[in-house]
């Protein structure tokens, strides 16, 4: 397997704009993460889909910030409109199951700058 | 929420030699999982090594060993005779959705 894919790995906006962030799981994985790292919070995540379905949410900080699931081999992460604190690298990451044991793939991650 | 704690935001080693990274974390559980990943400047996150709560014995993984304290809810990672190539950021993680800010290693040739 090619491992966790995202999309893309570098992106640079204006404020205000629209940015979608692009993740492929490994195939057959359950479970599937969103996390954002910056280096005053550290990995935080944002929220997790268990069967391509949301089951905690409680990381996404606004409303600005909205996640989808539409199969199992994709999810994005949508910000609108963006701002400038927004800017960090967000990792997606996929987990075959059992959720608090399993071992987490990651992708590359995306660098988000936001202008 | 749980906390974790990585309270060395940066270490260095000689190569060759052995260096130990702290972690301590706050929970209420008797059975849990908690995880040491390495992130290299490629930004790739990579498990490292993982311990179940409940088994005593510490979890080993090549060079990499972990000396869990239940009790003081410590989990700290040894690393030895290490290599230029460990260089890198490792976190710690509780339950996996929990990670700690971060120890950066620098390896001195």
């Amino acid at each position: 397997d090619a491992g966790v894919i995202q999309s893309p790995r570098h992106e640079v906006t204006e404020m205000g704009q629209e940015v979608t962030l692009r993740c492929k799981p490994i195939s057959g994985h359950d479970y599937l993460f969103w996390y954002r790292q910056t280096m005053m919070r550290g990995l935080e995540l944002l929220i997790y889909f268990n069967n391509n379905v949301p089951i905690d949410d409680s990381g996404m900080p606004e409303d600005r910030f909205s996640a989808k699931m539409p199969n199992a081999s994709f999810s994005t992460l949508k910000i609108q409109p963006s701002e400038p604190r927004d800017s960090a690298v967000y990792f997606c990451a996929s987990s075959l199951d059992w959720l608090i044991a399993d071992t987490q793939y990651f992708g590359p991650g995306t660098r988000l700058t936001v202008l | 929420a749980q906390t974790v704690t990585q309270s060395q935001p940066e270490m260095s080693v000689q190569e060759a030699e052995t260096v130990t990274l702290s972690c301590t974390y706050d929970t209420s559980e008797s059975d849990y999982y908690l995880f040491w990943y390495k992130q290299p400047p490629s930004r790739q996150m990579i498990l490292v090594i993982r311990q179940e709560a409940y088994k005593q014995q510490n979890a080993t993984e090549n060079r990499f060993s972990v000396n869990f304290q239940k009790a003081a809810k410590s989990f700290s990672l040894k690393i030895s005779d290490s290599q230029l190539g460990d260089a890198a950021m490792y976190f710690c993680a509780y339950n996996q959705f929990y990670f700690g800010t971060g120890t950066s290693l620098t390896v001195i040739p």
